[in-house]
């Protein structure tokens, strides 16, 4: 099995200020990863597919990056909208899910 | 548009079961691999299962392996997911998610949601 290591866990990030969080796979995922953002009882939204390809209509202030083992997602100018928990999640082999980084405001 | 409502969800006893039900809409459904995955109260997300578009080939996480059993069916554009034996540790919000077309890939969209509890 793939594990995905998030870090970390938590982050508080003031409004209009960068945001970076990262995922890491225990074997290469080549550029199979994806990004999920998730609100308080509501199902995950897709972000990033593909490690850094934009879903429909996702802001272009999120930007996926990375290859093999180390990814990142990265919020340019966070909003109000944008706390929330972020998972991070493989499709090289099955699917894996990270455990989560919750980014709330500072 | 593209959706996917979840039903069949309660409360159930351990070692009961339970039939879990998907309908799609607004996509070609036998294009798609479906999954189910789960998120216990306050936990992170867990997938569950998956099913080809054909329904030929099918694989399931270690933790369900031997009670779950995962279906499809194109006359109704369902996905269901059979739940046996079922445990305490089962207990969870089940989604139902497509994947990609003919191939494993990110999960979009995914449904509102079922609660499923397993107590006595």
């Amino acid at each position: 099995e793939i594990v995905m290591t998030q870090s970390p866990a938590t982050l508080s990030v003031s409004l209009g200020e960068r945001a970076t969080l990262s995922c890491r796979a225990s074997q290469s995922v080549s550029s199979k990863l994806a990004w999920y953002q998730q609100k308080p009882g509501q199902a995950p939204r897709l972000l990033v597919y593909d490690a850094s390809t934009r879903a429909t209509g996702v802001p272009a202030r999120f930007s996926g990056s990375g290859s093999g083992t180390e990814f990142t997602l990265t919020i340019s100018s966070l909003q109000s909208e944008d706390f929330a928990v972020y998972y991070c999640q493989q499709y090289n082999y099955w699917y894996t899910f990270g455990q989560g980084t919750k980014l709330g405001i500072k | 548009q593209v959706q996917l409502v979840e039903s069949g969800g309660g409360l159930v006893k351990p070692g009961g079961s339970l039939r879990l039900s998907c309908a799609a809409s607004g996509f070609t459904f036998s294009d798609y691999y479906m999954s189910w995955i789960r998120q216990a109260p306050g936990k992170g997300l867990e997938w569950v299962s998956y099913i080809s578009s054909s329904g030929h080939s099918k694989q399931y996480a270690d933790s369900v392996k031997g009670r779950f059993t995962i279906s499809r069916d194109s006359a109704t554009n369902s996905v269901y997911l059979l739940m046996n034996s079922v445990r305490a540790e089962d207990t969870a919000v089940y989604y139902c998610a497509r994947g990609g077309e003919s191939e494993l890939r990110w999960f979009d969209p995914w449904g509102q949601g079922i609660l499923v509890t397993v107590s006595s």
